[in-house]
């Protein structure tokens, strides 16, 4: 089983500055099969980012997406106060396709 | 747009069975890979099952073999959750996933006594 790790755990920043959130995976993720959601409280989850790097249909370009192998990243650029969420990455590489604990992202 | 609507839940009591649907508009639904996903109350996000697009391959957590199956009906856009011998354990909100498209909005199983 794929062990997604994901860091910090919580992220407090100011707006307009930038979030990198990493997600460390316990092998290789095969051919980048990685995603990444928010979700903000009682919510469902939102797609932002699949395949490592593609961008979802409708999320805007401050969200970005980089990485492969075992380390990836979200990057949230120009922090607005709406960012605010529990950020999860996914590898949907091989089954289980496990999920990591999240980051807790606070814009104040 | 895409939409993924999820309906089924309700409370169960333990030993009991309960079907989740999910159906599904605005995309070409037979060519895409479904999971379901649950999280439970407080709790992070937690993969349960997944259904390729024709369904001739499924995979299962560890925690729900042997007591869920998924299944889907592409002629009717519609994936479905079978939920055997419930336990407490699987209280949670329900959500189907296709990963290129996104979540629906989930349907809430209680299973309590």
């Amino acid at each position: 089983e794929i062990v997604l790790t994901q860091s910090p755990g919580t992220l407090s920043l100011s707006p307009g500055e930038r979030a990198t959130l990493s997600c460390r995976a316990s092998q290789s993720v095969a051919s980048s099969y990685l995603a990444w959601y928010q979700q903000k409280p009682g919510q469902a989850p939102r797609l932002l980012i699949y395949d490592a790097s593609s961008r979802a249909t409708g999320i805007p370009d401050r969200f970005s997406g980089s990485g492969s192998g075992t380390d990836f990243t979200l990057t949230v650029s120009r922090l607005e106060p709406e960012d605010s969420a529990v950020y999860y990455c996914q590898q949907y590489g091989i089954s289980p396709f496990t999920f990591g604990p999240g980051t807790k992202l606070d814009i104040k | 747009q895409v939409q993924l609507v999820e309906s089924g839940g309700g409370v169960v009591q333990p030993g009991g069975s309960r079907r989740l649907s999910c159906t599904a508009s605005g995309f070409a639904f037979s060519n895409y890979g479904i999971h379901w996903v649950r999280q439970a109350p407080g709790k992070g996000l937690e993969w349960v099952t997944f259904i390729r697009y024709d369904g001739t391959s499924k995979f299962y957590a560890d925690s729900v073999k042997g007591r869920f199956t998924i299944s889907r009906d592409n002629s009717n856009n519609t994936l479905y959750l079978q939920m055997n011998s419930l336990q407490t354990e699987d209280t949670a909100v329900y959500y189907c996933l296709v990963i290129t498209k996104g979540w629906g909005q989930g349907t809430l199983v209680t299973v309590s006594s």
